[in-house]
């Protein structure tokens, strides 16, 4: 119940497509689910973030899309780019209940 | 630059050996955590801390131990280092649990031999 599935672990895109990245979770305790983006060499660091009382975030090209009933959410990177290409992380916390994160997916954009 | 600094940046340790990760905030965050990072297996965290003298075990806490004495400064252990505990390792703070807050340090990367 405290896991965080996420799929596809690697991903592929062409420069200017749309990269897709799911996430679901068991536990309905969860109430904060963000995304995060690991450079090789650096730190995970906060990309964007969603509170379940909605269904959609945007920031700048980077959306998440949630699905409570489903317990599913997901990050839509538009337009991407080769400085894109990146570890992307998503978790998902109850505000220091629990820490949880995904396994990671590796996205390669495509010049 | 205000964040999280780990020292050291990489190590190699023999088995048996015993090191200590240190994590420095400048931000005057209350919570602190260490996490490892494995191929696959995604972030794992391994023990917290809610603020100055306290901890608390995470999902992974066999063989570490951790001490908060200050507020800025969160301390990981390895008692006797197993081929196991090879790994990166993760600092992270935050202003609450709100993961909103969370700073992640650049990680240590450890080899057991």
């Amino acid at each position: 119940q405290q896991q965080v599935k996420q799929s596809p672990q690697s991903l592929i895109v062409q420069k200017g497509g749309i990269s897709i990245i799911n996430c679901a979770y068991e536990n309905t305790a969860f109430d904060y689910f963000p995304w995060y983006q690991q450079f090789p060499g650096k730190g995970p660091a906060l990309l964007i973030a969603i509170r379940p009382d909605v269904s959609e975030k945007k920031e700048g090209r980077f959306t998440i899309s949630f699905n409570k009933s489903a317990k599913q959410f997901s990050l839509h990177i538009m337009d991407s780019q080769p400085g894109d290409s990146a570890t992307y992380f998503c978790a998902a916390t109850n505000y220091g209940q629990n820490f949880v994160f995904g396994p990671g997916t590796r996205l390669s954009v495509l010049p | 630059n205000a964040g999280v600094t780990q020292t050291p940046k990489f190590r190699v340790l023999k088995t048996g050996q015993s090191m200590t990760l240190l994590c420095a905030q400048d931000m005057n965050h209350e919570y602190m955590y260490w996490y490892r990072q494995d191929p696959g297996m995604g972030l794992r965290l391994i023990h917290y801390s809610v603020g100055e003298g306290t901890t608390a075990k995470g999902e992974v806490p066999d063989g570490y131990n951790v001490s908060r004495l200050k507020k800025q400064n969160f301390l990981l252990g390895l008692e006797s280092a197993a081929p196991s505990q090879t790994s990166v390792y993760f600092c992270a703070s935050s202003r609450t649990g709100d993961s909103y807050g969370y700073t992640f340090g650049s990680g240590t990367r450890l080899t057991v031999v």
